[in-house]
């Protein structure tokens, strides 16, 4: 089935170390997403991709970085100058267009990332 | 700026009875809006959209939202509440594409979480 899958679901890390949170999608869409998730804040976007080897700055992308080298892939690396990155992270992708289903995001189910 | 609200943290409704999650937007120009639901630890689902057309919109079990453009609201409402609709429920919104520049980039509400009791 078509599909986002993220991994890995749950990672710990030690304070000082990046960690890399994998993002593949299976339903040919030229745009993806990474959003971030804290209690009480609602989805904050990180970074975004309209187009392989291309990819913009969201609202929080401090701290953080990512790569589009294929379609299929969209990794995020939290890296140590995050300051915060306890959170819920939410991968998406969406067809890039003005049709019909334009604006619909279809999400992966997720990483939780916990700093120790 | 573009930005959602979504006032109420909590929404509590008995099983049977009909629910309402409220959402207002501020956007320039026609927003496009769009309902999310979450289930605890999982990703977000899609349930419906308006991007034009007739204001009362019908998503996916038995959600609708109507869109209320001089009140700038999109509120959620099911008829009869189900214990199975106990969840987090997201509004959003984006500009569109007619104002140029614009991408699929969401803006997200707080969230609601909506409690069914049986």
């Amino acid at each position: 089935d078509g599909g986002i899958t993220q991994s890995p679901k749950y990672l710990f890390r030690k304070e000082g170390q990046n960690v890399t949170l994998s993002c593949e999608q299976n339903l040919n869409h030229d745009a993806m997403y990474w959003y971030r998730q804290d209690p009480g804040q609602g989805l904050r976007l990180i970074y975004y991709s309209q187009i392989v080897n291309d990819f913009q700055k969201g609202d929080i992308a401090e701290g953080y970085s990512v790569s589009r080298e294929k379609k299929e892939s969209f990794p995020l690396t939290v890296t140590s100058a995050q300051k915060n990155p306890t959170a819920f992270y939410l991968c998406a992708s969406s067809i890039n267009s003005g049709g019909p289903n334009t604006g619909e995001l279809f999400f992966g189910e997720g990483s939780r990332l916990t700093v120790l | 700026a573009q930005s959602v609200a979504q006032p109420e943290d909590q929404v509590n409704v008995a099983e049977g009875n009909p629910l309402t999650v409220k959402c207002t937007y501020s956007v320039s120009g026609n927003p496009y809006l769009f309902w999310y639901v979450q289930y605890p630890n999982r990703g977000l689902q899609f349930l419906l959209k308006y991007i034009t057309g007739d204001n009362l919109v019908k998503g996916s079990y038995g959600f609708e939202a109507e869109f209320n453009k001089s009140q700038t609201s999109f509120h959620l409402k099911k008829p009869s509440a189900l214990v199975s609709d106990s969840a987090l429920y997201f509004c959003a919104v984006r500009r569109a594409l007619n104002y140029g520049g614009a991408t699929n980039k969401l803006i997200f509400g707080t969230g609601t979480l909506l409690a069914v009791q049986p």
